[in-house]
């Protein structure tokens, strides 16, 4: 079965600053995407950032970006320029890809992101 | 500009009442979703649907039923609620050919006493 881990519950970051965020995951399959999701306190899910696992380069959202290494099956958000509507919860998931479709996605527990003035 | 609406945003159960549920998009999407939230265990898929009159299990389903009788819309019904229900329960929707970019609602509180 997949699964997805994120070690960090919590991360705090100074404003314009640069912030990584951790998420390992576990699969035995060979397509599949990976996302990070963002749940600010309004509770409403945003989707921040995908990445597809056949593409070797590493999706970039504007100040976000991200290092996937398929290999050690880890997918790291980075967060540039930190700013205050930056905090929020966040979200990795993953989801398998087959028949030209992604299947439903599996989450991990998240990691709170408080950004400091 | 409605995207996913999820009705009650709040509701107070006693042990053993029923209750519904509401999700509505209006963006014609093909797929459908019920998640739970907890503390500490992320988000839980309960039901989803890829299709009007199509309902099927996530990984969570027991104490759920779900309908999705018309595109728009998917109900989520607790027949019997228990405290281990208490949960911030999210919709969301997609399109069959880019399922993997889901829209989300604002979520419904949900306490049992």
């Amino acid at each position: 079965a997949q699964t997805v881990t994120q070690s960090q519950p919590e991360m705090s970051v100074q404003e314009a600053e640069t912030v990584t965020l951790s998420c390992t995951y576990d699969t035995s399959e060979s397509d599949y995407y990976l996302f990070w999701y963002k749940q600010p306190p309004s509770r409403q899910m945003i989707l921040v950032i995908r990445q597809e696992a056949y593409k070797q380069q590493n999706a970039t959202e504007n100040r976000f970006s991200v290092n996937f290494q398929k290999a050690a099956k880890s997918f790291s958000l980075k967060i540039s320029d930190s700013q205050l509507g930056d905090a929020a919860m966040y979200f990795c998931a993953y989801a398998l890809y087959y028949g030209g479709a992604t299947n439903k996605l599996i989450f991990g527990t998240g990691t709170l992101l408080a950004v400091q003035p | 500009n409605a995207g996913v609406t999820q009705t009650p945003k709040f509701r107070v159960l006693k042990t053993g009442q029923s209750m519904t549920l509401l999700c509505a998009q209006d963006m014609n999407h093909e797929y459908m979703y019920w998640y739970r939230q907890d503390p500490g265990m992320g988000l839980r898929l309960i039901h989803y649907s890829v299709g009007e009159g199509t309902t099927a299990k996530g990984e969570v389903p027991d104490g759920y039923n779900v309908s999705r009788l018309k595109k728009q819309n998917f109900l989520l019904g607790l027949e019997s609620a228990a405290p281990s229900q208490t949960s911030v329960y999210f919709c969301a929707s997609s399109y069959r050919q880019d399922n993997e970019k889901l829209f989300f609602g604002s979520g419904t509180q949900l306490s049992v006493l």
